[in-house]
């Protein structure tokens, strides 16, 4: 079974300032997608970027970059120039390519401050 | 593009009743669509991968009888709580996936309350 673990239970940053939330994973596949899903109070899973494990260029999306190192099966999730909309908790999720069911961490919430 | 409905948002039933979710892909075709429970301040912990035309797939732990589960066409699914009790009280989100994308699109979620 795969297995996502988020150490960051909270986190806060100023706005307009750089944010880093990490996410390590394990599992024996060799191929896989990972994904961060952003969670506002409103509840709405939001997928904020996807990365497949095939490919070594980290994703990239406006303000939101991810640092993927497949040998160390991590894959943090970059914010910058954090804005006040960014403040919800924050999944990080494991897809296996056979059945595509999504494994996530236990999240990370995130507050940006004026 | 990629837009997921759910209804009801929220409902307030009964023990011993039963209530039924839809959850429905609105430009797209969903071949595949899963149903997760969240309880407060928790992940997302997913009960049933369910495919059109199939039986659904469900997790270990999660009764089938229970919770029963519909993939009728492309873009409806439904998810039954039978009987429900007040432990069954939680935020069930369904998502979606289109076909070629292997990414998985989340409804609003529907907060069920049983008294």
């Amino acid at each position: 079974a795969q297995t996502v673990t988020q150490s960051q239970p909270e986190m806060s940053v100023q706005e307009a300032e750089t944010v880093t939330l990490s996410c390590t994973y394990d599992t024996s596949e060799n191929n896989y997608y990972l994904f961060w899903y952003k969670q506002p109070p409103s509840r709405q899973m939001i997928l904020v970027i996807r990365q497949e494990a095939y490919k070594q260029q980290n994703a990239t999306e406006n303000r939101f970059s991810v640092n993927f190192q497949k040998a160390a099966k991590s894959f943090s999730l970059k914010i910058s120039d954090s804005q006040l909309g960014d403040t919800a908790m924050y999944f990080c999720a494991f897809m296996k390519l056979s059945g595509y069911a999504l494994n996530f961490g236990k999240g990370t919430s995130l507050l940006v401050t004026p | 593009g990629a837009v997921v409905s759910q209804h009801p948002s929220r409902v307030i039933c009964k023990s011993g009743t039963s209530v039924k979710i839809e959850c429905r892909s609105l430009d797209f075709q969903a071949t595949t669509m899963f149903w997760y429970r969240q309880f407060p301040k928790q992940s997302l912990m997913l009960m049933a991968t369910s495919n059109e035309g199939s039986k659904a797939t469900y997790e270990q732990g999660v009764e089938k009888d229970k919770f029963l589960i519909n993939h009728a066409s492309l873009t409806l699914s439904t998810l039954t709580v039978t009987s429900a009790h007040p432990e069954d009280s939680s935020f069930y989100i369904c998502s979606a996936m289109t076909g070629g994308e292997e990414t998985q699109y989340f409804g609003p979620g529907t907060r069920l309350l049983v008294l």
